[in-house]
């Protein structure tokens, strides 16, 4: 495994259903990020958590809200989601994100299907 | 701003022929380059990076990829490839200064036996 763990694998959910997709990381990382990745599109950064605390949150409709408990944890919470936000959902850590050269580590993701 | 140009949706080649994965990167200052690759089902691994130095950087797997500062390209390269390196290959850029790592579109390789 790679040391990051996302939880579901696979959500399916309504429209109108609050979710939450779940990451934690166990390598001792100080940030953790949340991408999205559409077919044949670039990932789209969503947001980036340091130390706990945000640093960027990429123009992300606020039907995503994330939260970062601890710097092993992150979550984001799903509500009231479109058709067009299915995707895979990757979650990564790295130590200094302020760091050019740091690499990012991924989980495998969590595949939402919207209905 | 930065961005990231992957050219080819698809890369077919022969098991043992090379195999190229093309890159091209746009930064507004001095570029940190990556590659990482997905298999299906799973999460993106890093194969390589450039940060500074020697042009030819070697990875993973037997994998390299030379930065072209005037032509602005970070091709991936593997002298002899097998059908285990059929997977979707990314390539990432990150502008000296900022925390932003900013993916191409992906690359499907395909290796037949």
């Amino acid at each position: 495994e790679t040391g990051v763990t996302q939880t579901p694998r696979h959500l399916v959910m309504g429209m109108t259903n609050k979710k939450s997709l779940k990451c934690e990381q166990h390598l001792g990382h100080n940030a953790m990020y949340w991408y999205k990745q559409s077919a044949k599109k670039p990932l789209e950064l969503m947001f980036v958590y340091s130390l706990e605390e945000r640093v960027e949150n990429n123009s992300v409709p606020s039907r995503f809200s994330p939260e970062c408990p601890n710097s092993s944890h992150l979550f984001l919470h799903l509500h009231t989601l479109q058709p067009e936000d299915s995707a895979l959902y990757l979650c990564a850590s790295s130590q200094d994100p302020l760091s050019g050269a740091n690499v990012l580590t991924f989980g495998a993701g969590s595949r939402l299907t919207v209905l | 701003a930065q961005s990231v140009a992957q050219p080819e949706d698809q890369v077919n080649v022969a098991e043992g022929n090379p195999l190229t994965v093309k890159c091209t990167y746009s930064v507004s200052g001095n570029p940190y380059l990556f590659w990482y690759v997905q298999y299906p089902n799973r999460g993106l691994q890093f194969l390589l990076k450039y940060i500074t130095g020697d042009n030819l950087v070697k990875g993973s797997y037997g994998f390299e990829a030379e930065f072209n500062k005037s032509q602005t390209s970070f091709h991936l390269k593997k002298p002899s490839a097998l059908v285990s390196d059929s997977a979707l290959y990314f390539c990432a850029v990150r502008d000296m200064g900022d925390y932003k790592l900013s993916f191409g579109a992906g690359t499907t390789v395909t290796v037949r036996a």
